[in-house]
């Protein structure tokens, strides 16, 4: 099964507009977590949310996660044009001991 | 600020030619996983490496795949008999805690 899926798969803003990317997933998870990569490069953490978590917060970063709907969204606000990547969500299901399942990422672009 | 390296960034080889990526974690991780990305999908877990040994695995690692930490710092994946469909990304990372830290990746390209 698919977990992780995130629209829109692709959202294109103006720079000081703020983008919002959602995920959902399918199975009990202990904690999830957003990533970016630019373009060829490796992935790299943004931010984790605990299942007993409902919001989070990192400088201009927001995600909320809601367990009963099995979702989460993560917000960028006052986007700028450096924040053009692919954005995934990924979680760890309950019962993982370490293995993190991605979704098929968001494609973000701001434009200058 | 320490960072995961990986060798060779490319490689290109011919199918059914052994393949051995090399990854360098991070010193005082734990825990270390390969991940790879066919272009244009998304990223799928391969292993994960813990006390020296495989702690989780998934489908896609069959028995053509191998891992290995020979050394204190090296954590290896070997591709045995390469495929067409190997041709991917493939990424390493490593994890102290929750987060993982990822390499900028190896490009495999099986002809």
């Amino acid at each position: 099964s698919q977990q992780g899926e995130e629209d829109p798969q692709a959202l294109s803003i103006q720079e000081g507009e703020n983008a919002t990317m959602n995920c959902s997933y399918k199975t009990s998870i202990n904690n999830l977590q957003w990533y970016r990569q630019n373009s060829g490069r490796g992935l790299v953490h943004l931010i984790l949310i605990r299942s007993n978590e409902r919001e989070k917060h990192s400088g201009r970063l927001r995600v909320t996660l809601d367990t009963s709907k099995k979702s989460s969204s993560l917000l960028i606000t006052a986007s700028r044009a450096a924040d053009t990547a692919s954005y995934f969500c990924a979680n760890r299901p309950s019962g993982s001991a370490r293995q993190l399942t991605f979704g098929s990422g968001t494609q973000l672009t701001v434009l200058p | 600020e320490p960072e995961v390296t990986q060798t060779p960034s490319h490689q290109v080889t011919q199918m059914g030619q052994e393949v051995i990526l090399r990854c360098v974690p991070i010193s005082n991780h734990l825990y270390f996983y390969w991940y790879r990305q066919i272009l244009g999908q998304k990223v799928e877990f391969l292993v994960s490496f813990y006390n020296n040994e495989i702690s989780e695995k998934s489908e896609i690692f069959d028995d053509q795949f191998s891992v290995e930490r020979p050394d204190g710092s090296n954590f290896t994946l070997k591709i045995r008999s390469t495929k067409l469909e190997d041709s991917a990304m493939y990424f390493c990372a490593s994890s102290y805690t929750g987060e993982l830290f990822f390499g900028e990746g190896s490009r495999l390209t099986v002809l």
